[in-house]
């Protein structure tokens, strides 16, 4: 199966502050969805994004398959940003069994 | 609408009990799938379906039955829980296998 790497492991943030989080895999893919697990161990979809930019709100993500990378972008911080992002990826090809990366931890001080 | 439902949401077992965990959805969704979430690991796949009356092993399989009698509801079975079963255990379903998938909200299991 393909490698998903995330990066940074861990972010400390102070509240209003802009952050970026990246995820790269190996090989090329046709899947690939962030998640952000909140403190209650909940894990919420925030984008589904084979490839392409989307918005929602003070979130953004933009993954360019070609170059085997994804971003998340997180602008003006809040404290329930707060818990651990994910990003989850498929290889192209036909394989049902996706890869999470292992996540980085997101802490927003007030 | 429920989305995914995964009952219960905690669990304690004695080593060599067994158990299922229920995980059913109401989108009509072809695709479900278990994972484990340790400490550090991230999420890895147990078993997964890609409908009715056909299910395959992921990465993790060992220890672990799955079944898909229907398209809504397919359940965990622990046969002989042993303390390395410790985990949070999520479902989740997706359209196809290559689509957005969505997830319950876990069951933390504990086995002593």
């Amino acid at each position: 199966g393909i490698q998903v790497e995330q990066s940074p492991p861990d972010l400390i943030l102070q509240e209003g502050a802009n952050s970026t989080l990246r995820c790269n895999f190996s090989d090329s893919v046709n899947n690939l969805q962030w998640f952000h697990q909140n403190p209650w161990g909940q894990l919420i979809n925030l984008f589904y994004i084979p490839s392409g930019t989307k918005q929602n709100g003070r979130l953004s993500a933009t993954t360019v398959a070609t170059e085997r990378y994804s971003l998340l972008y997180i602008s003006s911080s809040q404290t329930t940003d707060s818990g651990v992002y994910f990003c989850a990826s498929r290889a192209s090809g036909g394989s049902y069994i996706p890869t999470f990366g292992r996540g980085t931890s997101l802490i927003v001080h007030p | 609408n429920a989305g995914v439902t995964q009952t219960p949401k905690f669990q304690v077992l004695k080593t060599g009990q067994s158990m299922t965990l229920q995980c059913a959805q109401d989108m009509n969704h072809e695709y479900m799938s278990w994972y484990r979430q340790d400490p550090g690991m991230g999420l890895r796949l147990i078993h997964y379906s890609v409908g009715a009356g056909i299910t395959d092993q992921g990465e993790v399989p060992n220890g672990y039955n799955v079944s898909r009698s229907t398209t809504e509801d397919f359940p965990l079975r622990l046969l002989s829980a042993a303390p390395s079963q410790t985990s949070v255990y999520f479902c989740a379903s997706s359209y196809k296998a290559n689509t957005e998938a969505f997830f319950g909200q876990g069951t933390r299991l504990t086995v002593v």
